[in-house]
C-alpha cells in the first residue's frame, strides 16, 4: 500500500527566508507525486506535480519540488516566502497520472510566516 | 483552472438528522468525483469515488449506508450523511475531474457540525 510521510507538523519561517517542506513516500511502482496547499477553511490548490522526466519541477507561486527516487523523497521548496504562503501543505501520491484518483495524502505541514 | 463548488460551506444539524452536501463542476463535465473527509488538524482521507451514472466505490471502513453518494449528472455529485451523529462532524471536501484532465480540482469544502 502506498503511504506518505511529512515529518514536520509545523514550520515557522521568517518572511523572505527560504522554505523547504519534506515529503517521503512509499510506493511499489512509479509514483505520481503532488503538492497541494490549503488555506484555512478552504479546499486544496495544486502547486505542482511530478509524473516523469526532469526531477526538478516548477509549480505555481514560485514553488519547486525535487523528486529523488533513491531517497523516496519529493521535497517542496521556495527561495523566499511571503506572508501569504502561510497555510497547510500536503504532499500526496497517486496511483496514476489522474490527480485525485485515489490520492494518499501525507499528514500535512502547517507553515507559519513571521514578519 | 476549472471551478468546483461545494454547497453549503458550513452546516450545523441536530443529531439524528440527515445532511446533503453538493459538489458541482461549474465549467466542465466531471466524469469522476471524489469525496474526502478531513478531521481537525489531520490529513484528508478518501471516502469514496463516484463515476457518473454508476454506484460509488467506497474505501474500506467507510459505511456506504451512512454516507450516501449520488452522481446523477456530469456536473453534480451529492454526499448525504444519514442519521448524523456528533462523531460525523468533520470537514468534507470533494474533487472532480473530467475524462481528459490529469488534474482534479477541489471544492472549497463543507464544515459539518452535528450537535
Amino acid at each position: 500500500a502506498q503511504s506518505v510521510t511529512q515529518p514536520d507538523i509545523h514550520i515557522t519561517v521568517s518572511e523572505g527566508a527560504s522554505l523547504e517542506l519534506r515529503c517521503n513516500y512509499s510506493y511499489g511502482a512509479t509514483p505520481y507525486l503532488f503538492w497541494y496547499v490549503q488555506s484555512p477553511g478552504q479546499g486544496l490548490q495544486l502547486l505542482l506535480k511530478y509524473f516523469s522526466g526532469d526531477t526538478l519541477v516548477q509549480g505555481i507561486k514560485g514553488f519547486e519540488a525535487e523528486f529523488k527516487r533513491s531517497q523516496s523523497s519529493f521535497n517542496l521548496r521556495k527561495p523566499s516566502v511571503h506572508w501569504s504562503d502561510a497555510a497547510e501543505y500536503f504532499c500526496a501520491v497517486g496511483a496514476s497520472k489522474a490527480a485525485g484518483n485515489k490520492l494518499t495524502f501525507g499528514g500535512g505541514t502547517r507553515v507559519l510566516v513571521k514578519p | 483552472g476549472a471551478v468546483v463548488s461545494q454547497h453549503p460551506s458550513w452546516v450545523i444539524c441536530k443529531s439524528g438528522t440527515s445532511v446533503k452536501i453538493e459538489c458541482r463542476s461549474l465549467d466542465f463535465q466531471a466524469t469522476t468525483m471524489f469525496w474526502y473527509r478531513q478531521f481537525p488538524k489531520q490529513s484528508l482521507m478518501l471516502m469514496a469515488t463516484s463515476n457518473e451514472g454508476s454506484k460509488a466505490t467506497y474505501e474500506q471502513g467507510v459505511e456506504k449506508d451512512k454516507f450516501l453518494i449520488n452522481h446523477a449528472s456530469l456536473t453534480l455529485s451529492t454526499l448525504t450523511v444519514t442519521s448524523a451523529h456528533p462523531e460525523d462532524s468533520s470537514f468534507y471536501i470533494c474533487s472532480a475531474r473530467d475524462s481528459m484532465n490529469t488534474e482534479a480540482f477541489f471544492g472549497q469544502g463543507t464544515r459539518l457540525t452535528v450537535v
